[in-house]
């Protein structure tokens, strides 16, 4: 089955950056979406279409892609974006899948 | 209001059924493909199945773990979507959120969830 691949978790101290990773053979066709989770709250789209930012969302979340990585970028970190974060995409079949979550920590 | 309500969650026993319900309001119902999503207790998120517009054919797809016990369907004449849980086991324990892309690629609209526990 297929499988997206992010790193477990990541720490930053605030104002500095922190980039997620999610690998997947399918991401060079298909587009990745990224969501924020925070305990106790449904998720929240936070980069569509690989790096397009819903409204509403700040600034300092991006998301960029290079064959099969891409990747969520928070510039300057502020204590309210500790929470996991997950990117999502498709398979072959057009199934689609979550990978395993990123835990952000800001120190 | 754009809003998807999710009920129907509680406490089963394994090999029991269970129908979970998302009621929608605000947006164009019969033109969303709408979704559930789950999470396990102290896991990530899992998506479990889709039901496409009936334009698009109506057809539902399940993810593997799935298949062949949960069924997705929707009534568009009440702006609801269904989750029939059969057969379940222990490790369908979780959150299960209804979700749908509604006005963006992505899904963009979320319920609140509703706890499915299937224990003896």
């Amino acid at each position: 089955s297929y499988e997206l691949t992010q790193p477990p978790s990541v720490s930053v101290s605030p104002g500095q950056t922190a980039r997620i990773t999610c690998s997947g053979d399918a991401l060079p066709k298909q587009f990745a979406y990224w969501y924020q989770k925070k305990s106790g709250q449904a998720p929240v789209l936070v980069i569509f279409k690989d790096s397009e930012r819903p409204s509403g969302i700040p600034e300092r979340f991006s998301g960029s892609s290079s064959g099969t990585t891409v990747t969520l970028t928070i510039s300057g970190v502020q204590a309210g974006d500790e929470a996991d974060y997950y990117c999502q995409s498709s398979d072959s079949s057009g199934f689609y899948v979550f990978g395993g979550g990123t835990k952000v920590t800001v120190l | 209001e754009v809003q998807l309500v999710e009920s129907g969650g509680g406490l089963v026993k394994p090999g029991g059924s269970l129908r979970l319900s998302c009621a929608a309001s605000g947006f164009n119902f019969n033109n969303a493909w709408l979704s559930w999503v789950r999470q396990a207790p102290g896991k990530g998120l899992e998506w479990v199945g889709r039901i496409k517009r009936k334009s698009d054919g109506g057809t539902a797809d399940h993810a593997a773990p799935v298949k062949g016990r949960f069924t997705v369907s929707r009534d568009d004449s009440t702006n609801m979507v269904y989750l029939q849980m059969n057969s379940l086991k222990v490790e369908d324990t979780g959150v299960y959120f209804c979700t749908s892309a509604v006005f963006l690629e992505g899904y963009d609209i979320w319920g609140q969830g509703t706890m499915v526990t299937v224990s003896s």
